[in-house]
């Protein structure tokens, strides 16, 4: 059974600070989904990563896959309040089933 | 753009009440699927289906059943609600096998008292 595994689970972060949001899971894959989640809202697709060192940025966000090792990083920049929200990946198995992770509640504070 | 719209965002019920949870997608999608989206647990598959009148048990199917009679429908029955079915439900609708992006819904949240 696929086991996808978030941290940190909660993340209270300034502004203006970098940080990582790691997700490993258990068995072998090489698509790997970040979805944003808004309180209140449903899940906004941000980066789909296909292959191994596959390496996605948008604005402050960047994402990177390793298969090998079996994790995703999702990397903040220079972070605002605006990025505030619970972050999810979700691994793909046979093209079409996700696993989630149980989420990350990054809050970010002026 | 793809639109999921799911027939309620809030919702109250009682135990023992048969629930239906409806979704809709816009764009032919073959693949559609139900979640449900509880604290520090994620988002876990209930049921999933490829195409109409097909479907396929997810993580976590007890206590729940779906109906695909129409290809752009998906929906979600709660045969007896019980108090810990409520949750908030997510539906997603995806193109077809072996394409990517899941699409989803607004989500009902659903309180069963």
């Amino acid at each position: 059974e696929l086991k996808v595994e978030q941290n940190p689970l909660f993340l209270s972060m300034q502004e203006g600070k970098n940080y990582t949001i790691y997700c490993n899971y258990s068995t072998t894959s090489d698509r790997l989904y970040w979805y944003r989640q808004d309180p209140g809202k449903s899940l906004e697709s941000l980066f789909v990563l296909l292959s191994n060192g596959a390496v996605k940025q948008e604005g402050r966000l960047m994402a990177s896959l390793d298969t090998k090792a079996r994790l995703s990083t999702l990397h903040i920049t220079a972070a605002v309040h605006d990025l505030s929200a619970t972050y999810f990946c979700a691994v793909d198995i046979n093209g079409n089933k996700l696993v989630f992770g149980a989420g990350t509640i990054l809050r970010v504070k002026s | 753009d793809v639109k999921v719209t799911q027939s309620s965002r809030y919702l109250v019920k009682r135990t023992g009440e048969k629930v239906f949870l409806e979704c809709v997608q816009d764009m032919d999608h073959e693949n559609m699927f139900w979640y449900r989206q509880d604290p520090g647990l994620g988002l876990r598959l209930i049921y999933f289906s490829y195409d109409v009148k097909m479907k396929e048990k997810g993580d976590i199917p007890e206590g729940y059943s779906v109906s695909r009679e129409k290809k752009e429908r998906f929906s979600l029955i709660l045969e007896s609600a019980s108090t810990n079915q409520t949750s908030m439900y997510l539906c997603a609708s995806q193109p077809g096998r072996n394409t990517y992006e899941q699409y989803f819904g607004p989500g009902t949240r659903l309180t069963v008292t």
